[in-house]
């Protein structure tokens, strides 16, 4: 079936420091999402995006946080600077349209901020 | 705001008998339910979803029937395969379209 893929599994960096994931999501996808989950609890919703722009962004997507996606390549998630409370795995998703469509999965990116 | 509850924890049991996940919910409108599966070292998959009328999705062996007067998703299948072993994630998607409000996962372990 559909895979989103998502570089690197797992990236180590000094709090401070600027980290970007990457999400290579389903190619006739259009609307896109990060989750975010700590150790030992639920994923939960950071944001989403459509046609170049975010669409929604709850509480936990602070201040520190940007998505992007030039021209169609990969969707961004990009923290600068990083905390060590953004420590988690890092899912990426992508759907084709909005309400009841499926949610593709990556298998996430587990960042660890030192 | 919404919230998904679901069985914690890891639910143990043995090859060829029933398995049933509990998922509630609270939400202000009517949502939509998921089950989502995810395998070790793999992206969580959509194992199914409600339907809009009274039908019970099914897949793989498993099926769930949405009550909204008891505010619940459970999952269950008659006969647990080893393949079964997973992480099994219950979600609700309420009156913001795609944006999905988990359950913390229930981990199945099945033994031969």
């Amino acid at each position: 079936g559909p895979k989103v893929l998502q570089i690197p599994s797992h990236q180590i960096i000094d709090m401070g420091q600027m980290v970007t994931l990457n999400c290579d999501p389903v190619s006739n996808h259009l609307y896109f999402y990060w989750y975010k989950q700590i150790l030992g609890q639920q994923m939960e919703f950071l944001v989403n995006f459509y046609n170049g722009k975010v669409m929604e962004k709850s509480k936990l997507f602070k201040d520190q946080f940007s998505v992007e996606r030039p021209d169609g390549s990969y969707f961004t998630l990009k923290i600068q600077p990083t905390a060590l409370e953004d420590s988690a795995v890092y899912f990426c998703a992508s759907s084709l349209g909005q309400s009841q469509n499926t949610l593709y999965f990556g298998a996430g990116t587990r960042l660890s901020v030192l | 705001g919404d919230s998904v509850t679901q069985t914690e924890g890891l639910v143990t049991l043995t090859e060829g008998l029933p398995v049933m996940l509990n998922c509630t919910y609270q939400s202000t409108y009517s949502p939509f339910l998921f089950w989502y599966v995810q395998h070790l070292n793999e992206a969580p998959k959509l194992l199914l979803k409600s339907f809009t009328d009274n039908k019970r999705p099914e897949h793989q062996g498993f099926h769930a029937t949405l009550h909204k007067s008891s505010s619940s998703f459970h999952l269950q299948k008659s006969s647990a395969q080893l393949s079964d072993s997973a992480l099994y994630y219950c979600a609700l998607e309420g009156s913001a379209g795609n944006k999905l409000t988990f359950g913390i996962g229930t981990r199945v372990l099945v033994r031969p």
